[in-house]
């Protein structure tokens, strides 16, 4: 079965309005949750990482929740820019690789 | 600037024809990683390799082989053997626990068969 979950798989927002994406995954040793932006025709992109000792992480418009009880974690952009407009994927820690989930189209509409 | 760098960015392949798809990394970093690209399937691990003369299949491996005969080089041969090789392909590269730390990915190759 899928180890880690994404959702919604497309996600078109307003500019300047907020985004928000998803992820579950099944493995509760999971200890380390990265998002990745992957901008059209090229490679993945680290953006945030966030360690399971920690609940809430920042990066300017960027942050990342984890809720390790219901095994989730969600990446919100806040502010939203026309560059911004990407696939985002997230990945957790399983089994000493880090597994992917299918990623996440955002459309920011001008 | 360190970085990890695939190439050639795009390559057409006649059907029945092996190719071998480049990715090198000047990161120091021991463990290198294949992912396969497709709409919609998101990344899918074709080999990986944690340490020089030493790989490991992943989730997809039939129809591709690897080696890793240098710390900086991961060549990845897409065979005749592999029947819907059109593709994205993705290098990535990570330290040792690449898994507690993240990956870097290389800007990918762009296999189509023609």
């Amino acid at each position: 079965g899928e180890n880690v979950e994404q959702h919604p798989s497309t996600l078109s927002v307003q500019e300047g309005d907020s985004a928000v994406i998803k992820c579950t995954y099944s493995d509760s040793a999971s200890n380390y949750f990265p998002w990745y932006k992957q901008e059209l025709g090229k490679g993945p992109q680290l953006i945030i990482d966030i360690r399971s000792n920690v609940g809430e992480k920042k990066d300017q418009r960027i942050a990342v929740t984890l809720n390790k009880t219901a095994k989730h974690f969600s990446l919100h952009i806040t502010e939203t820019q026309p560059e911004d407009s990407a696939v985002y994927f997230c990945a957790a820690s399983i089994n000493n690789r880090l597994a992917f989930g299918k990623g996440n189209q955002v459309v920011v509409i001008p | 600037d360190g970085g990890i760098t695939q190439s050639p960015k795009y390559l057409f392949r006649k059907e029945g024809q092996n190719v071998t798809l480049s990715c090198e990394q000047n990161l120091n970093h021991d463990a290198m990683y294949w992912y396969r690209q497709d709409p919609g399937q998101g990344l899918r691990l074709i080999y990986y390799s944690q340490i020089v003369n030493d790989f490991q299949k992943g989730d997809i491996a039939e129809g591709y082989s690897v080696s890793r005969e240098k710390k900086e080089s991961f060549p990845l041969t897409v065979t005749s053997a592999q029947k819907n090789p059109t593709a994205f392909y993705l290098c990535a590269s990570s330290t040792p626990g690449g898994y507690n730390y993240g990956y870097t990915f290389g800007s990918g190759t762009r296999l189509t068969v023609v």
